[in-house]
């Protein structure tokens, strides 16, 4: 069965501060994908990245970063100076291969609060 | 243009009524998904459609129910309200294949059951 561990409940920071969102999944599959979405404060949730099981590289969008490691079973977020408009509930969520995407499996998400 | 929309966005009821959620994607996708949202942000989803055919039923209570007239649309019946019931319920889509497309979810409809 797969799940997804978010052990941070909440998180609080300065703005400016870099912050890591953890994330901890466990599948049985060996091809499987993986997924971060974010839900700000007027709720919708917004897709941020998608990464295969095979691809270990470590990607990097503006202020966000990717951490992949299979070794851990981890794929962290990093947001680098944070800013008050990254304020939200970040969701890591989990896709086995076997089903092409028709179960996601969610973790119970981070909720990161950026101070001013 | 939404990609996704849901009808309405809230829905306030009485324990023991009938009531439907409707969901449109214009995206053109051949899966359609909900996802019950509850106060502690869990996530969880109760059902996908593909092309009309019931994919995944996860441990739901029978009185909810999906209806799909057409690929474009999945609507959520939900009989004999309970108090349990309310939380924000997410339609999304995707385009099922391999490597699986990301989900595109709704604004939400925020149920209350009173």
């Amino acid at each position: 069965a797969q799940k997804v561990t978010q052990a941070q409940t909440e998180i609080s920071v300065v703005e400016k501060e870099d912050v890591t969102l953890d994330c901890v999944y466990e599948t049985r599959d060996t091809t499987y994908y993986l997924f971060w979405y974010k839900q700000p404060p007027s709720g919708e949730l917004v897709f941020l990245i998608r990464r295969n099981s095979f691809d270990e590289q470590n990607e990097i969008s503006g202020r966000y970063s990717w951490n992949f490691q299979k070794s851990t079973s981890s794929f962290n977020f990093t947001i680098t100076a944070s800013q008050v408009v990254d304020s939200a509930v970040y969701f890591c969520a989990l896709s086995e291969a076997k089903n092409y995407g028709q179960n996601f499996v969610f973790g119970p998400g981070t909720r990161l609060s950026v101070l001013p | 243009d939404t990609a996704v929309s849901q009808t309405p966005k809230y829905l306030v009821t009485q324990m023991g009524n009938d009531k439907s959620i409707k969901c449109e994607q214009n995206l053109g996708h051949d899966t359609m998904y909900w996802y019950k949202q509850d106060s502690k942000k869990f996530l969880k989803i109760m059902f996908s459609y593909n092309n009309k055919e019931l994919i995944i039923n996860e441990t739901v209570p029978n009185r909810f129910s999906p209806k799909s007239p057409d690929k474009a649309h999945l609507n959520l019946h939900i009989n004999s309200l309970e108090l349990g019931d309310s939380a924000v319920y997410f339609c999304a889509s995707s385009q099922v294949r391999d490597p699986p497309n990301e989900q595109f979810f709704g604004p939400g409809t925020r149920l209350t059951v009173l």
